[in-house]
């Protein structure tokens, strides 16, 4: 049962345009967001997080949505430059017991920004 | 280092085998996560160690996988008896709080294959 899912495997969008890359969550208990970014043969990097009590944070070129009514988010990046292909991996988090947090990930969309 | 260490950053071995895979964290970082990438799937957590307290092994997925930390510092995740579907990248990753955003710090990560 995923938890959190990225329904689009892949995105292909022009230099200068918006990307958009969406997720969804089943679990009411995440209390933060967030979105990674990999490139190949290299681990995740943090790009940006938002709480579950607000609905937007914004960081520069990116900014990520949240709808809680609907368990959804996006990641908004404009413009989009050759350099922010990469796989993007949304996350949940859940505080665990004793402290710290688990992450749960989505499968990942490819993005391909495009010359 | 400033990043996540891990070794081996590839392992190849016969089923049936055991393996150690190393992790160094990020230096004064307490939290200390072991994830899994398998081939189209998103990120596996599979164990949390924060301090001395006693580890959340929630995530692993039988018991032939064990993991350890070491004075706080180094962690080794041991799979006994490698089957084909352990197959996949390793990531270890870090972090210097407990609780908040939960964001973690990645390494490369370490990729198995069992043949």
């Amino acid at each position: 049962d995923q938890q959190v899912k990225q329904n689009s495997p892949s995105l292909s969008v022009q230099e200068g345009r918006i990307s958009i890359l969406n997720c969804d969550y089943t679990n009411s208990m995440f209390d933060y967001f967030l979105w990674y970014k990999k490139y190949p043969a290299e681990g995740p990097t943090f790009l940006i997080s938002i709480s579950s009590i607000k609905d937007k944070n914004e960081d520069g070129r990116f900014t990520v949505f949240l709808n809680k009514s609907a368990k959804h988010l996006s990641l908004h990046i404009v413009p989009s430059q050759p350099g922010d292909s990469a796989v993007y991996f949304c996350a949940a988090s859940e505080s665990l017991t004793g402290g710290g947090n688990k992450l749960t990930f989505g499968t990942g969309t490819q993005l391909k920004v495009e010359l | 280092g400033a990043g996540v260490s891990q070794s081996p950053s590839n392992k190849v071995t016969e089923k049936g085998k055991d393996v150690e895979l190393r992790c160094d964290p990020i230096s004064g970082h307490t939290a200390l996560y072991w994830y899994r990438q398998s081939l189209g799937q998103g990120l596996e957590f599979l164990i949390y160690f924060q301090g001395n307290s006693a580890p959340d092994k929630s995530g692993l997925p039988s018991d032939r996988f064990s993991a350890e930390r070491t004075g706080g510092s180094v962690s080794t995740l041991t799979i006994q008896r490698t089957q084909q579907e352990d197959s996949a990248v390793y990531l270890c990753a870090s972090s210097s709080r407990t609780g908040g955003t939960g964001e973690l710090f990645f390494g490369e990560g370490s990729r198995l294959t069992v043949l």
